[in-house]
């Protein structure tokens, strides 16, 4: 079975550090790029931060750019989301996210998500 | 950034209505839409990609369409189990951003 299994939830003051992480099974992880998509509390979906199959290319939505980091460990079949300078506003459920291609790898959806994991950012 | 506006952003129906949600971008992102589902405390599901090919395992009451900037989410037969929370997301271009969601209410 195809899963993606987020880290646990977090408590965390502002300007704190966290590292959420993402364990990937059942599918050859090394072949997808992966992304993180958040979703604070009542509100709808906003996305992250995307990272290469190769680890290579990240790219960064500009609420996180300079405080986010995403990395993988593909001999680990992990996901990572290092978070700096964390604010109030960062308060949201964290999903890890699979591509899905077409046949000349262009990104057409999520088609795998993880379950999620709450960040919690407050004093 | 490309933005998504959806509508309506509720909706109330009842079993075996059908239902249609659009989804406008501000700038043509040809035919690269997607639409999710999401239940409350759950996890958004992939429905449809690509504006009209339906994911695996998806019933047939579910289909799409569009291209350019406009396209439509459309439910006929409305079952209890789909009252739930419809996200378009545009992967055209980075960011790749998401409508504001459209909740699915019970009459």
């Amino acid at each position: 079975e195809v899963q993606l299994l987020e880290s646990g939830e977090n408590l965390i003051q502002p300007g704190g550090s966290l590292r959420l992480s993402c364990a990937a099974s059942g599918f050859t992880f090394s072949r997808y790029g992966m992304d993180w998509v958040r979703q604070a509390p009542g509100k709808g979906l906003e996305w992250v931060s995307s990272l290469s199959n190769s680890g290579v290319d990240t790219y960064y939505a500009d609420s996180v750019k300079g405080r986010f980091t995403i990395s993988r460990d593909n001999s680990k079949n992990t996901l990572y989301l290092q978070m700096d300078s964390l604010r109030a506003e960062d308060t949201a459920m964290y999903y890890c996210v699979k591509h899905f291609y077409d046949s000349r790898r262009s990104l057409l959806a999520y088609d795998v998500w993880g379950r999620g994991t709450m960040v919690t950012v407050s004093s | 950034d490309i933005q998504l506006t959806q509508s309506p952003s509720f909706l109330s129906a009842s079993v075996g209505d059908r239902v249609t949600i659009t989804c406008r971008a501000s700038q043509g992102i040809a035919s690269y839409l997607a639409w999710y589902q999401q239940k409350p405390g759950k996890a958004p599901k992939l429905l449809i990609y690509a504006a009209s090919t339906l994911q695996s395992g998806v019933p047939s009451r579910f289909s799409g369409s569009g291209s350019g900037t406009e396209f439509t989410l459309t439910i006929i037969n409305l079952q209890p189990e789909d009252f739930a929370t419809y996200s378009c997301q545009q992967l055209n271009n980075s960011p790749r951003t998401f409508g504001q969601g459209t909740k699915v209410e019970i009459k």
